[in-house]
């Protein structure tokens, strides 16, 4: 059985950092794309990041591009976002999502529950 | 970058049919796929490739996708069926994954 589980969401004051965490199980999770969705509260889907199964390529959103970094640790099953220089209007629940394929443009058949980050003083 | 428009709300009496559209820049062309999200759940996927569903998904729910209308079908809607549904494709030309706004089914 599938399973992803995000961890390291929490309350951050704008201009700082967080780490968030998504460890899988059920798959083999180097043979797959892997991406993460936010949600704003109240709002909808909103694409934040992807990485190819290998990790050697990488994907942003503008909204996020030069702040966020993407990476996974194969040898551990997990996928990181480290986000910088937080801004309020990144408060979300983070999701992350597995893709049915090893690159970009399959489709996302998995998500995990997702994790709160909230930006703010 | 690629937009993707759907209807804010569509409500359809038990029984009915509740049709769900997205509209894209020659939607036709590319892939897509859409999501069901309940209140405080993650999103479940109902439709891929345009008209696929994943195992568990009910044949209730179908799709199409033509020109610039892409369309999520859903036949003898229950109550259970409530929820925001989402299209997503993949835009190649930027390597961005697109969300539509999502629509609100509302089951009277």
């Amino acid at each position: 059985e599938v399973q992803l589980l995000e961890s390291g969401g929490g309350l951050v004051q704008p201009g700082g950092s967080l780490r968030l965490s998504c460890a899988a199980s059920g798959f083999t999770f180097s043979s797959y794309a892997m991406n993460w969705v936010r949600q704003a509260p109240g709002k909808g889907l909103d694409w934040v990041s992807g990485i190819t199964g290998s990790g050697s390529n990488t994907f942003y959103a503008d909204s996020v591009k030069g702040r966020f970094t993407i990476s996974r640790d194969n040898s551990k099953n997990t996928l990181f976002l480290q986000m910088n220089s937080l801004r309020a209007e990144d408060t979300a629940v983070y999701y992350c999502a597995k893709e049915e394929g090893p690159t970009p443009s399959y489709y996302f058949d998995f998500w995990g529950q997702g994790t709160l980050v909230t930006v703010s003083s | 970058s690629y937009v993707l428009t759907q209807p804010p709300s569509v409500s359809v009496a038990p029984g009915k049919t509740a049709r769900i559209t997205c509209g894209g820049n020659n939607i036709g062309s590319k892939s897509v796929h859409w999501f069901q999200q309940k209140p405080g759940q993650a999103p479940v996927l109902v439709i891929y490739y345009d008209s696929d569903r994943p195992s568990g998904i009910p044949e209730r729910f179908s799709g199409s996708n033509s020109g610039n209308t892409a369309t999520l079908t859903i036949s003898r809607v229950e109550a259970g069926d409530e929820a925001d549904y989402y299209c997503h494709v993949w835009d190649s030309s930027s390597d961005h994954w697109v969300f539509g706004g999502g629509t609100k089914l509302t089951v009277l």
